[in-house]
């Protein structure tokens, strides 16, 4: 299915909490990305990363925060200062520009 | 920066019939047009994508048609079967070093039987 995985499938949390959710592949893809997808919304670009170490902002980074210190993996925090943070979160890697994003199956996350 | 709309929201075909999807695009410089679906909760799949030096592209039932100069992309697929029915989204690249993917908001398509 790709050999991209995201963990865990469904995830609950209470309102000031961090959490972290989790991306990993093993297509040796250089470039990784978080998209969030709320129902009607498309998917947003939350960060992306073209290589070890170094990751950039997308369209919707305020209340998130990524680390990139392994090529395979690209772990996603949601902070508490993400002020409507229950969503779908969808991990995605390709080989770099214009090539095809494979999507890992999404986390969704709801907080209360 | 790269804008993406996407017409129509749904659509609904009886089974057999042609359904075609629209999107426009905002950056004359994009040059990768991919279409995705996604099914009741799982993840995008691509089903199809085309290059900005090519106008059309066929696989099986499903086409895409590209024009540059207008700045639109169609999604076209021919008898249509229950098992396509599921959200789609076009996306465009941005130009520039990052090329990221700019996504429409989706079209729900239901194929009646």
């Amino acid at each position: 299915d790709g050999g991209i995985t995201q963990s865990p499938k469904y995830l609950f949390r209470k309102e000031g909490q961090n959490v972290t959710l989790s991306c990993e592949q093993n297509l040796n893809h250089d470039a990784m990305y978080w998209y969030r997808q709320d129902p009607g919304q498309g998917l947003r670009l939350i960060y992306y990363s073209q290589i070890v170490n170094d990751f950039q902002k997308g369209d919707i980074a305020e209340g998130y925060s990524v680390s990139r210190e392994k090529k395979e993996s690209f772990p996603l925090t949601v902070t508490s200062a993400q002020k409507n943070p229950t969503a779908f979160y969808l991990c995605a890697s390709n080989r770099g520009r214009s090539y095809e994003q494979y999507f890992g199956p999404g986390t969704r996350l709801t907080v209360t | 920066g790269e804008n993406v709309e996407q017409h129509p929201s749904t659509l609904s075909v009886q089974e057999g019939d042609s359904a075609v999807i629209k999107c426009t695009y905002s950056d004359s410089a994009s040059n990768y047009f991919p279409w995705y679906k996604q099914e009741l909760g799982k993840r995008p799949q691509l089903i199809i994508d085309i290059r900005s030096n090519v106008g059309e592209k066929k696989d099986q039932r499903i086409a895409v048609t590209l024009n540059k100069t207008a700045k639109h992309f169609s999604l076209h697929i021919t008898e249509t079967q229950p098992e396509d029915s599921a959200v789609y989204f076009c996306a465009a690249s941005e130009s520039g070093s990052q090329g990221n993917l700019i996504f429409g908001k989706g079209t729900k398509l239901s194929v009646k039987p």
